[in-house]
C-alpha cells in the first residue's frame, strides 16, 4: 500500500552540483508530475508526464529535466543547483481521463542548496 | 486560465465548533475538484474528491459541495477538533491529463 514513493527525503547540496530525485508510484497512473512548494508561492507545477513516453513543461520548468523511465518511475534532475532551487519537492500521480482523476502525493523532497 | 482562490488564508476557531473554508474558481469547465490536507512539514493527504457530475461528497466529519455554474466548493468540517489544525488546500484539473491547479490554501488552528 507504498502509494506514492520519493527518494531522497533530505538534500543538502553546494551550488553547481548535480542531482536525481526519483519518484515511483504503484496504482498503475498514466500521469505523473513534479511540484515545488515555497513559502507564500503555494504549490507550483514543474513538469508532468501525462503517459508514459510523454512530458510537458510546467509553470516553473527552467533549471530543471525529467524522464518518465517505465509507467511507474518519473525523475526530476538538477543539473546545476542553484540556492532559488531550495524548496520542498513534491510528486504526484493520477489517472489521465475522465472524472475519477483523483491525485496522489509522495511525502516530498526537502532541498537545501548552500 | 484557471486561478483557484481560497478565503481566509488563516482561520483559528475553539474545538467543537463546525466550520467552513471555502475554494472559488474561475474556469467552470472542470472535471472534478479536490480537497487535501497537509499537515506541517508533510506531504499532502487527498480527503475528498467531486466529481463535476455529484453536488456533494461525504468522509466522516467532512462534507464537500460543489456548485460549478458559480464557481465555488466549500469544505464543510462539523465539530472540529486540535488534530484538524493543518493547511487544506483545493485544487481542479481544468483539462484532461489532470494537471492540478492549487489555492493557497487555508491554514486551520483549532483551540482545544
Amino acid at each position: 500500500n507504498a502509494g506514492v514513493t520519493q527518494t531522497p527525503k533530505f538534500q543538502v547540496l553546494k551550488t553547481g552540483q548535480s542531482m536525481t530525485l526519483q519518484c515511483a508510484q504503484d496504482m498503475n497512473h498514466n500521469s505523473m508530475y513534479w511540484y515545488r512548494q515555497d513559502p507564500g508561492m503555494g504549490l507550483r507545477l514543474i513538469y508532468y508526464s501525462a503517459s508514459e513516453g510523454t512530458t510537458d513543461k510546467g509553470e516553473v520548468p527552467n533549471g530543471y529535466n525529467v524522464s518518465r523511465l517505465n509507467k511507474r518511475e518519473f525523475s526530476l534532475r538538477l543539473e546545476s543547483a542553484a540556492p532559488s532551487q531550495t524548496s520542498v519537492y513534491f510528486c504526484a500521480s493520477s489517472a489521465y481521463r475522465g472524472m475519477n482523476t483523483e491525485a496522489f502525493f509522495g511525502q516530498g523532497t526537502r532541498l537545501t542548496v548552500v | 486560465k484557471q486561478e483557484v482562490t481560497q478565503i481566509p488564508a488563516a482561520l483559528s476557531v475553539p474545538e467543537g465548533e463546525n466550520l467552513v473554508l471555502n475554494c472559488s474558481f474561475t474556469d467552470s469547465a472542470i472535471y472534478n475538484l479536490q480537497w487535501f490536507r497537509q499537515d506541517p512539514g508533510k506531504g499532502l493527504t487527498s480527503l475528498l474528491l467531486i466529481q463535476s457530475s455529484q453536488r456533494e461528497q461525504t468522509s466522516g466529519r467532512l462534507n464537500a459541495s460543489l456548485d460549478k455554474s458559480s464557481g465555488r466548493s466549500t469544505l464543510y468540517i462539523a465539530a472540529s477538533q486540535p488534530g484538524d489544525s493543518a493547511t487544506y488546500l483545493c485544487a481542479v484539473p481544468p483539462q484532461e491529463g489532470g494537471k492540478l491547479i492549487f489555492g493557497q490554501g487555508t491554514e486551520l488552528s483549532v483551540k482545544p
